[in-house]
Protein backbone atom coordinates (compact mmCIF):
# COMPACT_ATOMS: atom_id res chain seq x y z
CA UNK A 1 0.00 0.00 0.00
CA UNK A 2 0.94 3.53 -1.13
CA UNK A 3 2.26 4.96 2.56
CA UNK A 4 3.60 8.61 2.90
CA UNK A 5 5.00 9.69 6.28
CA UNK A 6 6.11 13.33 7.55
CA UNK A 7 8.27 14.30 10.45
CA UNK A 8 8.18 15.65 12.70
CA UNK A 9 4.97 15.99 13.41
CA UNK A 10 5.72 19.81 14.97
CA UNK A 11 8.59 22.02 15.08
CA UNK A 12 9.75 25.26 16.87
CA UNK A 13 12.33 27.35 15.45
CA UNK A 14 13.65 30.85 16.70
CA UNK A 15 13.65 33.31 13.94
CA UNK A 16 16.98 32.85 11.32
CA UNK A 17 17.49 29.09 13.02
CA UNK A 18 17.72 26.90 9.68
CA UNK A 19 16.11 23.26 9.82
CA UNK A 20 14.31 20.47 7.70
CA UNK A 21 11.19 19.28 7.33
CA UNK A 22 11.23 15.07 5.77
CA UNK A 23 8.84 13.33 3.92
CA UNK A 24 9.45 9.45 3.60
CA UNK A 25 7.56 7.84 0.81
CA UNK A 26 6.62 4.12 -0.22
CA UNK A 27 4.54 3.92 -3.52
CA UNK A 28 4.89 2.18 -6.72
CA UNK A 29 6.05 4.12 -9.91
CA UNK A 30 6.29 7.31 -8.22
CA UNK A 31 5.15 9.76 -11.12
CA UNK A 32 5.45 13.13 -8.50
CA UNK A 33 6.27 14.01 -4.61
CA UNK A 34 4.19 17.47 -3.98
CA UNK A 35 4.53 19.90 -1.20
CA UNK A 36 2.08 22.35 -0.14
CA UNK A 37 1.99 24.73 2.51
CA UNK A 38 -1.43 25.23 4.62
CA UNK A 39 -1.99 28.01 6.94
CA UNK A 40 -4.85 28.29 9.38
CA UNK A 41 -8.61 28.15 8.09
CA UNK A 42 -7.25 28.00 4.50
CA UNK A 43 -6.89 25.23 1.84
CA UNK A 44 -3.49 24.04 0.79
CA UNK A 45 -1.01 26.17 -1.64
CA UNK A 46 1.12 24.81 -3.82
CA UNK A 47 4.98 24.73 -3.15
CA UNK A 48 7.41 22.24 -5.60
CA UNK A 49 6.78 19.73 -7.96
CA UNK A 50 9.55 17.06 -7.74
CA UNK A 51 9.44 14.12 -10.44
CA UNK A 52 13.24 12.42 -9.98
CA UNK A 53 15.71 11.38 -7.74
CA UNK A 54 18.51 14.13 -7.39
CA UNK A 55 16.18 16.98 -8.64
CA UNK A 56 15.80 19.87 -6.18
CA UNK A 57 13.80 23.17 -6.34
CA UNK A 58 14.01 26.75 -4.62
CA UNK A 59 11.21 29.23 -3.73
CA UNK A 60 12.70 32.09 -1.05
CA UNK A 61 13.75 30.55 1.74
CA UNK A 62 12.14 26.80 1.11
CA UNK A 63 14.48 24.47 -1.18
CA UNK A 64 12.89 21.20 -1.88
CA UNK A 65 14.86 18.01 -2.71
CA UNK A 66 14.24 14.60 -3.36
CA UNK A 67 15.96 10.99 -3.49
CA UNK A 68 14.10 7.53 -4.20
CA UNK A 69 12.99 7.14 -0.52
CA UNK A 70 11.95 10.45 0.71
CA UNK A 71 12.07 14.31 0.82
CA UNK A 72 13.43 17.16 2.53
CA UNK A 73 11.82 20.48 2.45
CA UNK A 74 14.92 22.95 3.87
CA UNK A 75 14.06 26.46 5.62
CA UNK A 76 16.93 29.00 5.60
CA UNK A 77 16.54 31.66 8.35
CA UNK A 78 12.92 31.24 8.41
CA UNK A 79 10.92 34.21 9.66
CA UNK A 80 7.47 34.27 11.29
CA UNK A 81 5.68 34.47 8.48
CA UNK A 82 7.14 31.21 7.51
CA UNK A 83 4.50 29.35 10.21
CA UNK A 84 2.44 27.07 8.37
CA UNK A 85 1.96 23.13 7.97
CA UNK A 86 3.63 22.01 5.58
CA UNK A 87 2.58 18.89 3.56
CA UNK A 88 3.82 16.50 1.37
CA UNK A 89 2.16 14.33 -1.08
CA UNK A 90 2.72 11.73 -3.78
CA UNK A 91 1.57 10.31 -6.91
CA UNK A 92 2.14 6.90 -8.29
CA UNK A 93 0.93 4.31 -10.67
CA UNK A 94 -1.42 4.99 -13.49
CA UNK A 95 -3.45 7.34 -11.28
CA UNK A 96 -4.29 10.82 -10.95
CA UNK A 97 -4.72 10.55 -6.78
CA UNK A 98 -2.70 12.33 -4.96
CA UNK A 99 -1.70 10.67 -1.23
CA UNK A 100 -0.78 13.03 1.48
CA UNK A 101 1.17 13.06 4.56
CA UNK A 102 -0.52 14.32 7.86
CA UNK A 103 1.86 17.15 7.92
CA UNK A 104 4.44 19.25 9.95
CA UNK A 105 3.31 22.02 11.69
CA UNK A 106 6.03 24.71 12.12
CA UNK A 107 5.98 27.88 14.26
CA UNK A 108 9.25 30.33 13.99
CA UNK A 109 9.19 32.93 16.59
CA UNK A 110 10.47 36.03 16.13
CA UNK B 1 -8.17 34.50 -11.81
CA UNK B 2 -10.37 34.06 -9.07
CA UNK B 3 -9.34 30.72 -7.88
CA UNK B 4 -11.01 27.34 -6.96
CA UNK B 5 -14.43 28.85 -5.81
CA UNK B 6 -16.67 26.68 -3.25
CA UNK B 7 -19.71 27.63 -1.21
CA UNK B 8 -20.59 27.65 1.72
CA UNK B 9 -17.92 28.43 3.50
CA UNK B 10 -19.30 27.02 6.76
CA UNK B 11 -22.32 24.84 7.25
CA UNK B 12 -23.89 23.14 10.42
CA UNK B 13 -26.49 21.11 10.25
CA UNK B 14 -28.87 18.48 12.13
CA UNK B 15 -28.23 14.66 11.51
CA UNK B 16 -30.49 13.61 9.06
CA UNK B 17 -30.47 16.37 6.95
CA UNK B 18 -29.05 16.92 3.40
CA UNK B 19 -25.82 18.89 2.79
CA UNK B 20 -24.48 20.15 -0.98
CA UNK B 21 -21.38 21.45 -1.31
CA UNK B 22 -20.15 23.65 -4.37
CA UNK B 23 -17.27 24.00 -6.65
CA UNK B 24 -16.36 26.02 -9.18
CA UNK B 25 -13.03 24.49 -10.37
CA UNK B 26 -10.21 27.33 -12.34
CA UNK B 27 -11.43 28.26 -15.67
CA UNK B 28 -9.60 26.05 -18.32
CA UNK B 29 -8.71 23.17 -15.90
CA UNK B 30 -9.72 19.52 -16.76
CA UNK B 31 -9.07 17.72 -12.86
CA UNK B 32 -11.84 19.02 -10.31
CA UNK B 33 -10.74 17.13 -7.06
CA UNK B 34 -13.00 16.66 -3.81
CA UNK B 35 -10.91 16.10 -0.33
CA UNK B 36 -12.06 15.63 3.24
CA UNK B 37 -9.74 16.69 6.26
CA UNK B 38 -10.17 15.90 9.47
CA UNK B 39 -8.13 15.96 12.94
CA UNK B 40 -7.80 12.28 12.71
CA UNK B 41 -7.28 11.40 9.04
CA UNK B 42 -5.87 14.46 7.57
CA UNK B 43 -6.53 15.17 3.97
CA UNK B 44 -7.88 12.11 1.94
CA UNK B 45 -9.37 11.91 -1.31
CA UNK B 46 -12.46 11.55 -2.05
CA UNK B 47 -13.37 11.57 -5.79
CA UNK B 48 -12.04 13.33 -8.87
CA UNK B 49 -13.20 13.85 -12.02
CA UNK B 50 -11.42 14.49 -15.22
CA UNK B 51 -13.22 16.31 -18.21
CA UNK B 52 -16.43 16.40 -16.28
CA UNK B 53 -16.62 12.63 -15.78
CA UNK B 54 -15.80 10.37 -12.42
CA UNK B 55 -12.61 8.60 -12.96
CA UNK B 56 -12.08 7.33 -9.62
CA UNK B 57 -14.74 7.38 -6.30
CA UNK B 58 -12.92 4.81 -4.11
CA UNK B 59 -12.52 7.15 -1.18
CA UNK B 60 -16.32 7.95 -1.07
CA UNK B 61 -16.92 6.16 2.46
CA UNK B 62 -19.96 5.24 1.57
CA UNK B 63 -23.42 5.49 -0.39
CA UNK B 64 -24.61 8.34 1.41
CA UNK B 65 -21.95 10.47 -0.53
CA UNK B 66 -22.51 11.43 -3.77
CA UNK B 67 -20.61 14.10 -6.55
CA UNK B 68 -21.94 14.97 -10.14
CA UNK B 69 -20.06 17.65 -12.16
CA UNK B 70 -22.55 18.62 -14.88
CA UNK B 71 -20.55 20.58 -16.29
CA UNK B 72 -16.80 22.19 -16.79
CA UNK B 73 -17.39 24.97 -14.51
CA UNK B 74 -19.26 23.68 -11.65
CA UNK B 75 -19.37 20.36 -9.32
CA UNK B 76 -21.49 19.29 -6.01
CA UNK B 77 -20.90 17.18 -3.78
CA UNK B 78 -23.93 15.76 -1.59
CA UNK B 79 -24.52 14.13 1.73
CA UNK B 80 -27.48 12.75 2.69
CA UNK B 81 -28.51 11.69 5.20
CA UNK B 82 -25.36 13.72 7.23
CA UNK B 83 -24.05 11.99 10.13
CA UNK B 84 -21.69 13.62 12.72
CA UNK B 85 -19.04 11.75 11.91
CA UNK B 86 -19.18 13.59 8.70
CA UNK B 87 -17.86 16.53 10.30
CA UNK B 88 -14.72 17.84 8.29
CA UNK B 89 -12.97 20.75 6.22
CA UNK B 90 -14.30 19.51 2.34
CA UNK B 91 -12.05 20.73 0.31
CA UNK B 92 -11.82 21.07 -4.15
CA UNK B 93 -9.20 21.44 -6.32
CA UNK B 94 -8.69 21.70 -9.66
CA UNK B 95 -5.72 21.03 -12.03
CA UNK B 96 -4.66 21.56 -15.85
CA UNK B 97 -2.46 18.39 -16.15
CA UNK B 98 -3.46 16.26 -12.22
CA UNK B 99 0.39 17.56 -11.49
CA UNK B 100 -0.46 20.77 -9.81
CA UNK B 101 -3.42 20.87 -7.98
CA UNK B 102 -5.19 24.38 -6.96
CA UNK B 103 -7.50 24.20 -3.50
CA UNK B 104 -10.31 26.14 -2.91
CA UNK B 105 -10.99 27.44 0.78
CA UNK B 106 -12.84 24.98 1.66
CA UNK B 107 -16.34 24.27 3.52
CA UNK B 108 -16.30 23.43 7.19
CA UNK B 109 -19.23 21.32 7.94
CA UNK B 110 -20.34 20.97 11.35
CA UNK B 111 -23.77 17.90 11.59
CA UNK B 112 -25.31 18.36 15.17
Amino acid sequence: EDQVTQSPEALRLQEGESSSLNCSYTVSGLRGLFWYRQDPGKGPEFLFTLYSAGEEKEKERLKATLTKKESFLHITAPKPEDSATYLCAVQAGDTDKLIFGTGTRLQVFP
Amino acid sequence: DAGVIQSPRHEVTEMGQEVTLRCKPISGHDYLFWYRQTMMRGLELLIYFNNNVPIDDSGMPEDRFSAKMPNASFSTLKIQPSEPRDSAVYFCASSLDSYEQYFGPGTRLTVT
